[in-house]
């Protein structure tokens, strides 16, 4: 099963700051998502990247895909203390098209 | 549509008790999934079901149980808690790999 890495495990910053988050591994992803969880919730996909390269926003979220398929980051233009949260990348397992394996997520506190 | 629910929110078991945790789905998903979150681990997949009557295990299946008699449920049984279960279990179904997730169930083995 592949490791996903993702880093900072943590972040604290005040509400305005810009923040990027990451997400690595040593092997080519297929595909990958990122998940949301607010506390006390359960994980909400955000996007999924497929192609190599590929950028999506989501209003002040943007996430890019490496080049090779073997990082991802998460971009927060001014968070807001409602962008609370750990932030879940995860991939499919294998080949699978249901299984997924998470990385074990940045948890980020966005300070008023 | 209400998604993925789970019952209950919250449970505190004793030590070799017993009990179901039920996942329940109205978007007509084949694939559902039981996951387990603690602290510093992630999240880690218990049992998974590919559809209607079937059930595989997961990363971490021992001491649970789990049934899918009906398409939009999957049961997730404890036979006998042990403190080490204490956790907050997910539950999630999928038409492919992007999984929707219920609420959580927090359950505390003392």
């Amino acid at each position: 099963t592949q490791l996903l890495e993702q880093s900072p495990q943590f972040l604290s910053i005040q509400e305005g700051e810009n923040l990027t988050v990451y997400c690595n591994s040593s092997s080519v992803f297929s595909s990958l998502q990122w998940y949301r969880q607010e506390p006390g919730e359960g994980p909400v996909l955000l996007v999924t990247v497929v192609t190599g390269g590929e950028v999506k926003k989501l209003k002040r979220l943007t996430f890019q895909f490496g080049d090779a398929r073997k990082d991802s980051s998460l971009h927060i233009t001014a968070a807001q203390p409602g962008d609370t949260g750990l932030y879940l990348c995860a991939e499919p397992v294998g080949g699978s098209n249901y299984k997924l394996t998470f990385g074990k997520g940045t948890l980020l506190t966005v300070n008023p | 549509n209400a998604g993925v629910t789970q019952t209950p929110k919250f449970r505190v078991l004793k030590t070799g008790q017993s009990m179901t945790l039920l996942c329940a789905q109205d978007m007509n998903h084949e694939y559902m999934y039981w996951y387990r979150q603690d602290p510093g681990m992630g999240l880690r997949l218990i049992h998974y079901s590919v559809g209607e009557g079937t059930t595989a295990k997961g990363e971490v299946p021992d001491g649970y149980n789990v049934s899918r008699l009906k398409k939009q449920n999957f049961l997730l049984g404890l036979e006998s808690a042990a403190p080490s279960q204490t956790s907050v279990y997910f539950c999630a179904s999928s038409l492919a790999s992007e999984q929707y997730f219920g609420p959580g169930t927090r359950l505390t083995v003392t």
